[in-house]
């Protein structure tokens, strides 16, 4: 059975306190790794996607990193406005239909 | 940008009334999803439509049917609202081809059965 499991379930941090989320998962055949932020009463919005192992994606404070296992979502000298849950997904089918999501990690970075 | 937008933020039914979300998106997306979240249990794929009148059933389609009759618009109907789908119910949507399959999300409707 897919499954994608994240962790730690919340995560509380200082602002300037570098850390990394993790999301591991056991899936028959992954076809693409997705992280999404999701503000609290909002829809998840997208951040990065990734393919392989060894890739890597960037954008501002985060960056996420993919092996054959897990992936990480690593955030350095986060600020208050980093505060989120973030999300994993995997895609397990050839058409991009069928996902499989994580519970989330719930960040608080406090000031 | 892309623009999904949902018909309510917050819902508070009935059980046993029949309900409908509705979901709507601006950007000529072939698919449409409807999903479900729960805490701890990530989202949960209700039912997927990949062009008008098409649909097929996701993880969990038990107690709900979909209707997509304009390309634009995808309608989540619960037949008979059970307190057991109190849940927020999250609507996407995302280009057929193209190589990229990120999802558009909208804001959520929450509701609750009581």
């Amino acid at each position: 059975e897919d499954q994608v499991t994240q962790s730690p379930e919340a995560l509380r941090l200082q602002e300037g306190e570098s850390s990394s989320l993790n999301c591991s998962y056991t899936v028959s055949g992954l076809r693409g790794l997705f992280w999404y932020r999701q503000d609290p009463g909002k829809g998840p919005e997208f951040l990065f996607t990734l393919y392989s192992a060894g890739e890597e994606k960037e954008k501002e404070r985060l960056k996420a990193t993919l092996t054959k296992k897990e992936s990480f979502l690593h955030i350095t000298a986060p600020k208050p406005e980093d505060s989120a849950t973030y999300l994993c997904a995997v895609r397990v089918d050839n058409y991009g239909q069928n996902f499989v999501f994580g519970p989330g990690t719930r960040l608080s970075v406090l000031p | 940008d892309v623009k999904v937008t949902q018909s309510s933020r917050y819902l508070v039914k009935r059980t046993g009334e029949k309900v409908f979300l509705e979901c709507v998106q601006d950007m000529d997306h072939e698919n449409m999803f409807w999903y479900r979240q729960d805490p701890g249990l990530g989202l949960r794929l209700i039912y997927f439509s990949y062009d008008v009148k098409m649909k097929e059933k996701g993880d969990i389609p038990e107690g709900y049917s979909v209707s997509r009759e304009k390309k634009e618009r995808f309608s989540l109907i619960l037949e008979s609202a059970s307190t057991n789908q109190t849940s927020m119910y999250l609507c996407a949507s995302r280009p057929r081809g193209g190589g990229s399959y990120e999802q558009y999300f909208g804001p959520g409707t929450r509701l609750t059965v009581t």
